[in-house]
This record gives structure tokens, sequence and C-alpha cells, in this order.
């Protein structure tokens, strides 16, 4: 089965620094990659992602950018925020299984004011 | 307003007095699934299903069952819990498999 690799666990930045947050994937038959999001207390939600097809993505101050050789995606917050402050969580979704996601372990980034 | 619904919010047991946690959706998605979240280690799914009647083990299927006999609900059932089955859970549905998941605002479980 699809397993995804999460790093950092932990990442600590000033407000207005950038943050990147990698992932590696290990079935080649995994075709879109989601990020979330999870505030204290509530569910992720989802905030960008990307298909295989592409190999960048951008929504105002999040990009995800994909390599499909290397099987790795990121994503970059740029001019982070308080508010930006959560637990990150990225996935895969192969099509040869049951399509069902794969999460890595998560992130938490904490933005200092 | 599109969502996923999960009762109870929170809940406090005894170890083998069976419980159900329910998850109900209104966005006639036909994938929904179980996580369980523990610090560390993520969201590890538990059970899946991708129809009515359709339902396969994730990845830490072992003291949990589920039923999917509407396309709405998809009710995750402890039939003795255990201490390690303490956690956060979060029930998830999608369209289809290659979209996104929408996430329930999750159940935190305590069992002693």
């Amino acid at each position: 089965g699809e397993n995804v690799e999460q790093h950092p666990s932990t990442l600590s930045v000033q407000e207005g620094d950038s943050a990147v947050i990698k992932c590696t994937y290990s079935d080649s038959a995994s075709n879109y990659f989601p990020w979330y999001k999870q505030e204290l207390g509530k569910g992720p939600q989802l905030i960008i992602d990307i298909r295989s097809n592409v190999g960048e993505k951008k929504d105002q101050r999040i990009a995800v950018t994909l390599n499909k050789t290397a099987k790795h995606f990121s994503l970059h917050i740029t001019e982070t925020q308080p508010e930006d402050s959560a637990v990150y969580f990225c996935a895969a979704h192969s099509i040869g299984g049951s399509y069902i996601p794969t999460f890595g372990r998560g992130t938490s980034l904490i933005v200092h004011p | 307003e599109a969502q996923v619904t999960q009762n109870p919010r929170y809940l406090i047991t005894v170890t083998g007095k069976k419980l159900t946690v329910t998850c109900s959706q209104n966005m006639n998605h036909e994938y929904m699934s179980w996580y369980r979240q523990d610090p560390g280690l993520g969201l590890r799914q538990i059970y899946y299903s991708m129809n009515v009647e359709v339902t396969d083990k994730g990845d830490v299927p072992e003291g949990y069952k589920v039923s999917r006999k509407e396309k709405r609900n998809f009710p995750l059932i402890l039939e003795s819990p255990s201490p390690n089955q303490t956690s956060l859970y979060f029930c998830a549905s999608s369209s289809t498999g290659l979209t996104e998941a929408f996430f329930g605002q999750g159940t935190r479980l305590t069992v002693v």
C-alpha cells in the first residue's frame, strides 16, 4: 500500500517568514495530493490540492509543488500570519487501490507574532 | 449547509461496554471513512465505504465494526472497547475517491 512521509513534525517561524512542509510518497500510481489544515478542536479542512498532471498550483499565499519523478510534494506558505498556526496534513490518493487517502503524520506549524 | 455530523463529541466509557459513534453527511457522497488521530501518529484509517453495503478494512480495523445501510450514515461500533481505543475519531466523506474529503468535528473517546 501507499506510504506517506511528512517532515518536519514541528515548524516554528516568525510572522512574515515563509514555511515549507515536505511529503514523500511511495506508490507511483498515486495521482491526487491534497493538503489539510487542522485548527485546534476542529476536523481537518482542505486548503489546496494538486493532481499529477500539474507541477505547481497557487492560491494567494499558499502554493503546492509536485515532483512525480522524485515522488515528493511540498506546501509553501508565504508571509505567514499567526492564524496560519495549526497542524497541516498531506495526503496521497492512489488510483491503484481503494482511492482512499493515506495521510502523513502531520506538521505542527507555530507562527510567532 | 454541507456538513459531516458526528455524535457524540465527547464520550467517556468503561472497558467492555458497547458503544456507537454516529456519522451522517448531507452531501450525497458515495465515499465515507473513519480515522483515529493519536499524537505523533497522524490520521490512521479504520474502515472505509465506497457505497451502500460496501465496506472494507483500513489500516487499523481491529476492535471496530462499521455498517453502511444508507448512503448518508456510517456508524462506528466498538463492541467491547478497551483503553487502547482511547483516541480522537474523525468521520469523513467525499464524492469520489479522488476528491476533497470533508471531515466531521471529531469525537474524543476515553475508555477507562
